[in-house]
């Protein structure tokens, strides 16, 4: 069936690191990419999206690539810092978006001090 | 503080018993989604509503239902309960219909359901 795949589901990096997380999806139909971040005890907030006629958007530390020949989508975060430890969920709509969002399984992100 | 409001934040059942989770969107909002979230299979969509009528379904068992009332508010009812149908269950909202597509779903902060 249509999904969103994405890795890794656990991710270490020193604090000032890049943290790149990488997802894959089945729909070539496919046109909205956000991305969420859920820590701990709250519900996920969305933190950047994407829309199928861009290959990139930025917003400071953060930033989304997308390449839709390949099917796949990035989130990078630049200069991390102890609060961006949280799980980050990948999304996309699936099927038209008749599903609502497909989300992938998610990304634990640690910033080692 | 998404604005979205989710009772109970906590639920401990037993096998059989049936629950009912309540969600109140954001002001505005005419869109409420349940999710549910489970260690193994991450967020799954199991159902919209907007402005009272069924809109989307995803993965939503026959022992659930849902509805949303003329004031907006949201209740998802969980019947027949198994030990698997312990997860975090979210409630979303959005002021579009287009689950999601068109931007922001607000999250509330979930009700964990543990079923014993």
């Amino acid at each position: 069936g249509e999904n969103v795949e994405q890795h890794p589901s656990t991710l270490s990096v020193q604090e000032g690191d890049s943290a790149v997380i990488k997802c894959t999806y089945s729909d070539s139909a496919s046109n909205y990419f956000p991305w969420y971040k859920q820590e701990l005890g709250k519900g996920p907030q969305l933190i950047i999206d994407i829309r199928s006629n861009v290959g990139e958007k930025k917003d400071q530390r953060i930033a989304v690539t997308l390449n839709k020949t390949a099917k796949h989508f990035s989130l990078h975060i630049t200069e991390t810092q102890p609060e961006d430890s949280a799980v980050y969920f990948c999304a996309a709509t699936l099927r038209g978006g008749a599903d609502g969002l497909t989300f992938g399984k998610g990304t634990h992100l640690i910033i080692q001090p | 503080d998404s604005g979205v409001t989710q009772t109970p934040k906590h639920l401990i059942t037993a096998t059989g018993q049936r629950v009912t989770l309540r969600c109140s969107p954001r002001s505005g909002d005419l869109s409420v989604y349940w999710y549910q979230q489970s260690l193994d299979q991450g967020l799954q969509f199991l159902i919209q509503y907007y402005n009272g009528e069924e809109r989307a379904k995803g993965n939503i068992l026959e022992r659930f239902s849902a509805q949303q009332f003329p004031d907006l508010h949201s209740e998802l009812n969980l019947s027949s309960l198994e030990l698997g149908d312990s997860a975090l269950y979210f409630c979303a909202s959005s002021a579009t219909t287009s689950g999601g597509r068109d931007g922001e779903l607000f999250f509330g902060e979930g009700s964990r359901l543990t079923v014993l």
